[in-house]
């Protein structure tokens, strides 16, 4: 069974449509998040959902709008994407939002902006 | 602030030799310490972690790495290294400290390992 899963696996799109990317865990984690991996692999942090309560937001352009429907759900909606939102987009989840616990990571889904 | 160096960008070593990725890590208060290795076109899976336990921390794989609180090092480490490592590293810190509000994990920039014939 697929822990943290993520569609589509991949995406390519125009500049100035709307797209949303979804996830779902299966883990019975309270606590979800979306990075960002740049081309040149740097990973990124954007938000941090906890029992559907936003409670991470890294200065992400508002056309960037996470929404949690449960706690094992974490859908990602991009409005008026621009060629600088392409890169893979990763889910991940996590027991609690605090302590040391790792994170567990989804496929990843490659967006493409042409 | 809490940051993550990881000093090489590309690691390349031969088959059965051993493997050095090296780490240094910044952070206010303890940290707790992840690798992660990304192989390509795929997600990423937990190597190993610390949390504040025994240094010397063991992980999938036959990977380990120690923590040296005096060098602010976590280096990763294995014997002998087989082709199915070929992938990307990526050394992790959290600082338990920020999370007031969320878990938030700090990456390093990864370190590309090859592995040669």
């Amino acid at each position: 069974d697929t822990a943290v899963s993520q569609t589509p696996k991949y995406l390519v799109t125009q500049m100035g449509n709307d797209k949303s990317i979804k996830c779902e865990q299966n883990l019975g984690h309270d606590t979800m998040y979306w990075y960002k991996q740049d081309s040149k692999k740097f990973l990124k942090i954007m938000f941090s959902y906890n029992n559907k309560e936003l409670i991470i937001n890294e200065t992400v352009p508002n056309r960037f709008s996470p929404k949690s429907p449960d706690k094992a759900h974490l859908n990602l909606h991009i409005n008026s994407l621009e060629l600088g939102d392409s890169a893979v987009y990763f889910c991940a989840s996590s027991p609690r939002d605090r302590g040391f616990y790792e994170q567990y990571f989804g496929p990843g889904t490659r967006l493409t902006v042409t | 602030a809490q940051s993550v160096t990881q000093l090489d960008s590309h690691v390349s070593v031969s088959e059965g030799t051993p493997v050095l990725l090296r780490c240094n890590y910044s952070s206010s208060y303890s940290p707790s310490l992840f690798w992660y290795v990304q192989h390509p076109n795929k997600g990423l899976q937990l190597l190993l972690k610390y949390t504040s336990a025994a240094t010397l921390v063991k992980g999938i794989n036959g990977f380990e790495a120690e923590f040296k609180k005096s060098e602010t090092s976590f280096h990763l480490t294995k014997p002998s290294a087989h082709m199915s490592d070929a992938a990307e590293y990526f050394c992790v810190v959290s600082d338990l400290r920020l999370t007031g509000g969320g878990n938030k994990l700090t990456f390093g920039t990864g370190t590309q390992l090859k592995v040669e014939l």
